[in-house]
């Protein structure tokens, strides 16, 4: 079956320090994948996508790219800020059934 | 805008009380989700509504049961609840019905439930 692996948590960096975060998966066909960002007492917000193989997604500095020959979307941030401070989830979807399949999610802590 | 609201943010319940969340968005989207998520951990799909219709059920108990009056507004009605499904409720929609590869499900802020 479909699934998405993160790397092990919990992460925590220095402000401005370079971030990145493993994602990898396994998937019939060909799925779009997501980036989705929880920050604390809040539900979970779409941090950036890709739907197709060498796509880029990019948001609010952070950036993913799709590689379809090593089945992986890391998650990278130049600089972190301490606002960074969150709980991240890879997804994938390949249309099946409307399911997203989500990775475990890792917890990112950014000190000043 | 792709704002999808919850009420109500908290909600405290006793194992005999019916209570009901509400999720709506204005999107024009044709699916609606229900998730639950315990601390720390992914949500999990709990219902599927494809243009208004129940498409998904993830084999949930029918202490819960979901509710779609019209393309907009999604409810999760719940009775009997037991201690263990105190979780963070989220909602979410996407503008197709829900099947293609590509759509993006954007999510609600959540409701907090405490089941005493």
């Amino acid at each position: 079956g479909d699934s998405v692996t993160q790397m092990e948590g919990p992460v925590t960096l220095s402000e401005e320090a370079f971030l990145t975060i493993n994602c990898t998966y396994t998937a019939t066909g060909y799925p779009s994948l997501f980036w989705y960002v929880q920050y604390p007492g809040e539900g979970l917000q779409l941090l950036l996508k890709a739907t197709k193989a060498d796509d880029k997604g990019s948001n609010k500095g952070f950036e993913a790219t799709y590689r379809k020959e090593t089945t992986s979307f890391h998650l990278e941030k130049g600089s972190v800020q301490v606002s960074d401070s969150a709980v991240y989830f890879c997804a994938l979807n390949t249309g099946a059934n409307s399911k997203l399949t989500f990775g475990k999610g890792i917890t990112l802590s950014v000190r000043p | 805008d792709t704002e999808v609201t919850q009420t109500p943010k908290h909600l405290v319940m006793g194992m005999t009380n019916k209570k009901s969340l509400k999720c709506e968005q204005h999107m024009g989207h044709r699916a609606m989700y229900w998730y639950k998520q315990k601390a720390k951990k992914p949500p999990e799909l709990m219902f599927v509504y494809s243009y208004e219709k129940l498409s998904i059920n993830e084999s949930v108990p029918s202490r819960f049961s979901p509710e779609c009056p019209n393309s907009s507004l999604l409810n999760l009605h719940l009775h009997a609840l037991q201690p263990e499904d105190s979780a963070l409720y989220l909602c979410a929609s996407s503008q197709g019905g829900g099947a293609g590869v590509s759509e993006t499900q954007y999510f609600g802020p959540g409701t907090r439930l405490l089941v005493l």
